[in-house]
């Protein structure tokens, strides 16, 4: 079946540190992988997607690689700042199903200024 | 813009009545709107999928008469828990597509925190 595996949090980093967070998936075919981030009493925001191998998704800093030959979607940030504190979902639609999406459990990042 | 809303954001009822969540799409038509339980440190777990118009696509071991689904416009989807128990305490959170916008990405309400006591 389907599946999403991520890092368990918490993650704890200092301001201007170098952030991964990473994320493998389980899926037949070829899935879309998805970013997603929620901000303390917030909902989900995309925050970058990839549709195909090699593909990289980037937005505010953020950064992932489809990987087909790991099955991996790893986030990675040069510099978080203390703004960047939320939960980080990696997630993925299969190829068979349009919006079926599959999250991973989430990894909450904490920076310290 | 692609904003949802959930009302209520928090609830609290006693065991055997029941709750109403509502989930707005404000800005844009949503034919389609999902339904997600996210337990304690756990991940968003996809309990069904509502289509204007139609009735709800129920996900293997969600119960349709528990929790009843209506999408009666095309910006507005409500989930009801009927009979609540403490045991569907939890976060629910709504998304929607916007199919103008991409056919592969939700966006998401805030959720609704429910405690059955």
């Amino acid at each position: 079946g389907n599946s999403v595996t991520q890092m368990e949090g918490p993650v704890t980093l200092s301001e201007e540190a170098f952030l991964t967070i990473n994320c493998t998936y389980t899926a037949t075919g070829y899935p879309s992988l998805f970013w997603y981030v929620q901000y303390p009493g917030e909902g989900l925001q995309l925050l970058l997607k990839a549709t195909k191998a090699d593909d990289k998704g980037s937005n505010k800093g953020f950064e992932a690689t489809y990987r087909k030959e790991t099955t991996s979607f790893h986030l990675e940030k040069g510099s978080v700042q203390v703004s960047d504190s939320a939960v980080y979902f990696c997630a993925l639609i299969p190829y068979s199903s349009a919006s079926k999406i599959i999250f991973g459990s989430g990894t909450r990042l904490s920076i310290r200024p | 813009g692609a904003v949802v809303s959930q009302h209520p954001s928090r609830v609290i009822c006693k065991s055997g009545t029941s709750v109403k969540i509502e989930c707005r799409s404000l800005d844009f038509q949503a034919t389609t709107m999902f339904w997600y339980r996210q337990f304690p440190k756990k991940s968003l777990m996809l309990m069904a999928t509502s289509n204007e118009g139609s009735k709800a696509t129920y996900e293997q071991g969600v119960e349709k008469d528990k929790f009843l689904i209506n999408h009666a416009s095309l910006t507005l989807s409500t989930l009801t828990v009927t009979s609540a128990h403490p045991e569907d305490s939890s976060f629910y959170i709504c998304s929607a597509r916007n199919p103008g916008l991409s056919t592969d990405t939700q966006y998401f309400g805030p959720g609704t925190r429910l405690t059955v006591l």
